[in-house]
This record gives C-alpha cells, sequence and structure tokens, in this order.
C-alpha cells in the first residue's frame, strides 16, 4: 500500500489558479471514481473538499473542482485567497476495499 | 450538531497496549460506516481502519493489521480502537471519522474529531 503522489509544495498568488496533482495506479485512482481531497489548517482536523473525483459537498466554494485522467486526479483552486493556505490531501479507495492517502501538498498563497 | 470527541490517548511503551474511544452525538451513528485515520507529528494523513454500521464488517491498513481491533457500540454511539504490540512509528494523532454520506465508496469522511495523541516511547 503505498502512499498516492502528490507534489510536496505549491504555491500561486491571489487571484490566481493552481493545481494540485495525485497520481496512483490502476488499482486506486485508476480503477474507481472514488476520489476526494481534504484541505487541513495547521492544528485542525482536515475538511471535505471534494468527493467521487468532482463533486462538491454543501457549502464548499466553486472555486474548488476536481478531474481526473487515467490514474492521476486533480483539484484546482480559482481564485487563490489568502484563506486557501493549507495543506491538501488526496485520497482514493482501492481494490483492496481500502484507502489511500497521498503524501499532501502544502499550499502557499504568496 | 454532529460531535464525535476521541479519548484514551497518552504515552505507552513499545509493546504496550492503549484502548481508544470516539463519542459520537448528534447523528444516527447507528448508521454511519466509520474509521479512523491517524497523522504523526509534522507528516501526513494515512487510513487505519474501518467499520460497517453493525461491526460485521472490518478492515484495516496492512501496517496495523494484526494488532489493532475495530469495534464499535451501537447503544452506546461510541467507536473504539485496540491498540496491541504498539510500536514506536503508531505514535500519531488518532482521528475518527464519519463516512460521507452521498459518498457510494464509503471511504470518503465529512466529520472528524479533534483528535487523540498517542506516544510509543520508552
Amino acid at each position: 500500500q503505498s502512499a498516492l503522489t502528490q507534489p510536496a509544495s505549491v504555491s500561486g498568488s491571489p487571484g490566481q489558479s493552481i493545481t494540485i496533482s495525485c497520481t496512483g495506479t490502476s488499482s486506486d485512482v485508476g480503477g474507481y471514481n472514488y476520489v476526494s481531497w481534504y484541505q487541513q489548517h495547521p492544528g485542525k482536523a482536515p475538511q471535505l473538499m471534494i468527493y467521487e473525483v468532482s463533486n462538491r459537498p454543501s457549502g464548499i466554494s466553486n472555486r474548488f473542482s476536481g478531474s481526473k485522467s487515467g490514474n492521476t486526479a486533480s483539484l484546482t483552486i480559482s481564485g487563490l485567497q489568502a484563506e486557501d493556505e493549507a495543506d491538501y490531501y488526496c485520497s482514493s479507495y482501492t481494490s483492496s476495499s481500502t484507502l489511500q492517502f497521498g503524501g499532501g501538498t502544502k499550499l502557499t498563497v504568496l | 450538531e454532529v460531535q464525535l470527541v476521541e479519548s484514551g490517548g497518552g504515552l505507552v511503551q513499545p509493546g504496550g497496549s492503549l484502548r481508544l474511544s470516539c463519542a459520537a452525538s448528534g447523528f444516527t451513528f447507528s448508521s454511519s460506516w466509520m474509521h479512523w485515520v491517524r497523522q504523526a507529528p509534522g507528516k501526513g494523513l494515512v487510513w487505519v481502519s474501518r467499520i460497517n454500521s453493525d461491526g460485521s464488517s472490518t478492515s484495516y491498513a496492512d501496517s496495523v493489521k494484526g494488532r489493532f481491533t475495530i469495534s464499535r457500540d451501537n447503544a452506546k454511539s461510541t467507536l473504539y480502537l485496540q491498540m496491541n504490540s504498539l510500536r514506536a512509528e503508531d505514535t500519531a494523532v488518532y482521528y475518527c471519522a464519519r463516512t460521507y454520506y452521498y459518498d457510494r465508496s464509503g471511504h470518503c469522511f465529512d466529520y472528524w474529531g479533534q483528535g487523540t495523541l498517542v506516544t510509543v516511547s520508552s
């Protein structure tokens, strides 16, 4: 069970768009449309931002969007705001009926 | 209001045992799949275990299989994690999390507790 691969860090200026990738295999990301994304601020519990690849839970801004191509899922944040600075984690259901997280990406808003 | 409150963390020696609890309120606990997720200090999230709504089905990460046992008491709206043969690498904040109703995988979480710290050290 290897962690999904995410870039360690990404950055962007306010108002810009950024994309965070999440690469797995055909046994997880590529095999199921069960990719989720979480935002975690320091010292806080994670918050669900995207589920089933591209769906937003109620209350989540439409600046957050998700997609998937092959074994790679992506989270895009548009109109970057200072409050978006946080760690972001992807997760995927796997063929072993377990869950795999990505290693996490630190987003810095310049 | 949905609340998940973990307890039972602390300092334990390698090879020791600990039982974590997660008291749930504000929703129908007996209808929800529940999970444990951990996060080592300064590190990423790692899924630990899952239990279905009536406790008849469980699954574990390979790193804890055979050492940890997840269980629940629906009458008490409480989730448990029995941790045996603890190792230094089990040191982490342990979160309980509720499965998000609208996600069909049963492995997506809309509510998390505040976490309880487990430290394995001599």
